[in-house]
């Protein structure tokens, strides 16, 4: 059983556009939400997370989407760049149980901004 | 990068052989995991630990045992090595800002 499910598998974006990703979980014990970029031959790193008492988070160009009541999240990227390029993650875990047990991931997006 | 190393980064080895897969951290982290990636499946929980000798099964453990004797090494073992066993492992820490968990650079493991 898959409890976070991710769309879309793969992306092109223009440069200037704004992907946006999406994440579905069934879990709702769930209560932190990040997201992770990853470049080739790296490792995941930490971009942005929410927890569901908001509905939207801004960290410079990147945005969560947060709607509790459809269990869903996403990511948008404005005015995306060629060096955004990269595979994004969306993930969950249990944040009022110190989320030890670690995190559940999607199964990634492929971006790609083309100049 | 949260003092993260992993090693070996790169390894091939032959189909029924022993594997250790290490993970050394340098800030005294409590919580310690591994995940493996492979194509389609993103990133799966292994197994992680929560304090030396504590450690418990995550979602793909069969396969796999670990260890933890002391709190900056965790060691992942593949006992008999298989081709499904083929992947990249990272291994991650939870650091002290709520649930924020941060990963190493990765181990590519071959099994031939």
């Amino acid at each position: 059983q898959q409890q976070v499910k991710q769309s879309p598998q793969s992306l092109i974006v223009q440069k200037g556009g704004i992907p946006i990703i999406n994440c579905a979980y069934e879990n709702t014990a769930f209560d932190y939400f990040p997201w992770y970029q990853q470049f080739p031959g790296k490792g995941p790193a930490l971009l942005i997370a929410i927890r569901p008492d908001v509905s939207e988070k801004k960290e410079g160009r990147f945005t969560i989407s947060f709607n509790k009541s459809a269990k869903q999240f996403s990511l948008h990227i404005m005015d995306s760049q060629p060096g955004d390029s990269a595979t994004y993650f969306c993930a969950a875990s249990w944040y009022s149980g110190g989320g030890a047990d670690g995190l559940t991931f999607g199964k990634g997006t492929h971006l790609i901004i083309q100049p | 990068d949260a003092g993260i190393t992993q090693s070996p980064r790169h390894k091939v080895t032959e189909t029924g052989t022993p594997v250790t897969l290490r993970c050394h951290q340098t800030e005294n982290h409590r919580y310690m995991y591994w995940y493996r990636q492979d194509p389609g499946h993103g990133l799966r929980l292994i197994h992680y630990s929560y304090g030396v000798k504590d450690t418990d099964k995550g979602e793909v453990s069969d396969g796999y045992s670990v260890s933890r004797s002391k709190t900056e090494d965790f060691l992942l073992t593949l006992e008999s090595a298989t081709s499904s066993q083929t992947s990249v492992y990272f291994c991650a820490i939870q650091g002290y800002s709520g649930n924020t968990i941060y990963f190493g650079e990765g181990s590519w493991l071959t099994v031939v």
